[in-house]
């Protein structure tokens, strides 16, 4: 059962757009989490967002943590071809295991020049 | 920068055969986890340390793989016998107390 689900699950865009991508679960998670994973390497800790309703900004990106701790959003602005990479939510503590990090499957994001 | 190594990076082998993947997780770091990435199933966890303990390790097949932490510098993970089914990534990676979690480069497994 794939508890995490993300979409859209492919976007290519032209470098200065806008985009979100989302992260929606049937479940609640103490934590929800943001990577980015490159080619050939591993995934890479963005962000970490714990209360409901909770915004986070991290220079051109902007997180949000949905108000029942069940869904979150990626907003990034003003797109640039080094944000091309695969995005990956991972929420926690979902079940009683707050160690166990559920992954949803990704949006890989293509920033054109 | 501290990093999680992961060796070998590339690893091609035969069905039948063992496959060991080491892990060296950062220093200081309580939590090690083994997790799998495919295109069908993304990324799937296979086992949890904590304190070098396995706690969990219920996303594994326990006829064929076992995970273990000889000592805090060092995880491994063992695929015996090895199986096409088993071709992936495998990351290791580790944390504080589940948080500040930094995953290595990966294992790409091919089992022909």
């Amino acid at each position: 059962t794939q508890l995490l689900e993300q979409s859209p699950q492919f976007l290519s865009i032209q470098e200065g757009e806008n985009l979100t991508v989302y992260c929606n679960s049937s479940s609640v998670f103490s934590s929800l989490q943001w990577y980015r994973q490159e080619p050939g390497e591993g995934p890479v800790l963005l962000v970490t967002v714990v209360t409901g309703g909770e915004v986070k900004k991290l220079k051109r990106l902007t997180f949000q943590f949905g108000d029942a701790r069940k869904d979150s959003s990626l907003h990034i602005t003003a797109a640039q071809p080094g944000d091309t990479g695969l995005y990956l939510c991972a929420g926690a503590g979902s079940g009683g295991s707050n160690y166990k990090l559920t992954f949803g499957k990704g949006t890989l994001l293509t920033v054109n020049p | 920068d501290a990093r999680v190594t992961q060796t070998p990076r590339h690893k091609v082998t035969e069905m039948g055969q063992e496959v060991t993947m080491r892990c060296q997780p950062i220093l200081g770091h309580n939590t090690v986890f083994w997790y799998r990435q495919t295109m069908m199933q993304g990324l799937e966890l296979l086992a949890y340390f904590r304190n070098r303990a396995p706690l969990d390790d219920s996303g594994m097949p326990k006829d064929r793989f076992s995970a273990e932490m000889p000592d805090a510098t060092l995880a491994t993970l063992k695929i015996q016998p090895s199986e096409p089914r088993d071709s992936a990534v495998y990351f290791c990676a580790s944390g504080l107390w589940e948080a500040r979690v930094a995953f290595g480069s990966g294992t790409r497994l091919t089992v022909v």
